[in-house]
């Protein structure tokens, strides 16, 4: 089945760039996502990107997505302090007539913005 | 627009009794609803996926006589945890899929605590 890899830790300056990688395997895989946790709280979808595609930019977001290595990566520009929290990919598998069907998640990338 | 909302954010309650959560989709419709488990730290599990009309389909290793997922319209789904022991305690959160989108939007998540 699939399996979706992340590092766990990411420490960035305020200001800096973030960029927070993320492997699957399923090569299958129709969409991939990229939610936000916040301490206590649920997941806010930040951003998704369609297997056909190599980029997708939304603001202060850049999803970058190398197919032939199953490779994604989120890039936040000036990385602000409220954009501490978890950062959890998930790819979808299709199932019956939707491209969304079964989500799997990494086990997500804290990230610390230091002042 | 997609949000979804979750009852009770925070539940205690006593071990051997049961416990419902409730899953809506407050502006959209959803044939789907999924449900998913959070331990600390850790990443989101999928446990079930509900669909309206139909039976749940379970993931391996998740009880169905243990949490009964009812999917009684197309914007509500329940999750009841039965003969709620500690370690049933956890983050549970719901999603549910919006189909013109074809996009997975989480609920705020309910703390289960099972003293």
């Amino acid at each position: 089945g699939e399996d979706v890899e992340q590092s766990l830790f990411l420490s960035v300056r305020e200001g800096d760039s973030s960029v927070i990688n993320c492997t699957y395997t399923d090569s299958s895989s129709t969409y991939l996502y990229w939610y936000k946790q916040e301490p206590g709280a649920g997941l806010q979808l930040l951003t998704y990107i369609f297997s056909n595609m190599d980029m997708k930019q939304d603001q202060r977001l850049t999803v970058l997505l190398n197919k032939k290595d199953k490779h994604l990566s989120l890039r936040i520009a000036d990385t602000q302090t409220g954009d501490s929290a978890i950062y959890f990919c998930a790819a979808a598998s299709p199932v019956g007539s939707s491209n969304t069907g079964k989500l799997i998640f990494g086990q997500g990338t804290t990230l610390q913005v230091k002042p | 627009g997609a949000v979804v909302s979750q009852h009770p954010s925070r539940v205690i309650c006593k071990s051997g009794t049961s416990v419902k959560i409730e899953c809506r989709s407050l502006d959209f419709q959803a044939t789907t609803m999924f449900w998913y488990r959070q331990f600390p730290k850790q990443s989101l599990m999928l446990m079930a996926t509900s669909n309206e009309g139909s039976k749940a389909t379970y993931e391996q290793g998740v009880e169905k006589d243990k949490f009964l997922i009812n999917h009684a319209s197309l914007t509500l789904s329940t999750l009841t945890v039965t003969s709620a022991h500690p370690e049933d305690s956890s983050f549970y959160i719901c999603s549910a899929a919006r189909l013109d989108t074809d996009t997975q939007y989480f609920g705020p998540g309910t703390r289960l605590t099972v003293l």
